[in-house]
């Protein structure tokens, strides 16, 4: 049983292309993430999501949109994809998002802009 | 700004050995602070965590005590085995239901 799943796992387009990157989680949990590893390993986060609220909004161009359409799913769309989009994405969960909750992630998807 | 730092991987050992990251942090507060582990392939997942000074965090071996003095939370393991060789994130919450983390400590370790 996948707790955090992610698709794709791996992805790879050109600038300027739109993409998206699914999210799902079985556990019931109230708070979806979103967190982007950049070349440097250094994990930041992106936004937060608390029973389809959102609570988080980091300084995060605005052609990414984080999607929830229902408290198992948070769904990150990118638009006009650049260069500097290239990371690895982690989305997670966490019951009730309080600061001492064990979050829960899921494997990563590899974007790779060329 | 609220940071963690960790030590530069990979850290590469033998199999038995001691084992030490370092961690710190700046943040105003006293923040909970977590270990996540993260093995080829896999998300990360909780290792351990302590939320107030002086707690001591522990799982599978690894303990980590929480210093307010040196704002530090140095993960260690007395005797370490292949097994334990993962990317290792130090992580702290930021007070608005998010985590802030170090880059990531690989630890290798050889039979």
């Amino acid at each position: 049983d996948t707790a955090v799943s992610q698709t794709p796992k791996y992805l790879v387009t050109q600038m300027g292309n739109d993409k998206s990157i699914k999210c799902e989680q079985n556990l019931g949990h109230d708070t979806m993430y979103w967190y982007k590893q950049d070349s440097k390993k250094f994990l930041k986060i992106m936004f937060s999501y608390n029973n389809k609220e959102l609570i988080i909004n980091e300084t995060v161009p605005n052609r990414f949109s984080p999607k929830s359409p229902d408290k198992a799913h948070l769904n990150l769309h990118i638009n006009s994809l650049e260069l500097g989009d290239s990371a690895v994405y982690f989305c997670a969960s966490s019951p009730t998002g309080t600061t001492t909750d064990t979050q829960y992630f899921g494997p990563g998807t590899r974007l790779t802009v060329l | 700004g609220d940071s963690v730092t960790q030590m530069e991987g990979p850290v590469t050992l033998s199999e038995e050995a001691f084992l030490t990251i370092n961690c710190t942090y700046t943040a105003t507060g006293y923040p909970s602070l977590f270990w996540y582990v993260q093995y080829p392939g896999e998300g990360l997942q909780l290792l351990l965590k302590a939320t107030k000074a002086d707690d001591k965090g522990s799982n599978k071996g690894f303990e980590a005590t929480y210093r307010k003095e040196t704002t530090s939370f140095h993960l260690e393991k007395g005797s370490v085995q292949v097994s334990d060789s993962a990317v290792y994130f130090c992580g702290m919450d930021t007070g608005r239901r998010a985590l802030t983390f170090g880059s990531g400590t690989r630890l290798q370790v050889q039979p």
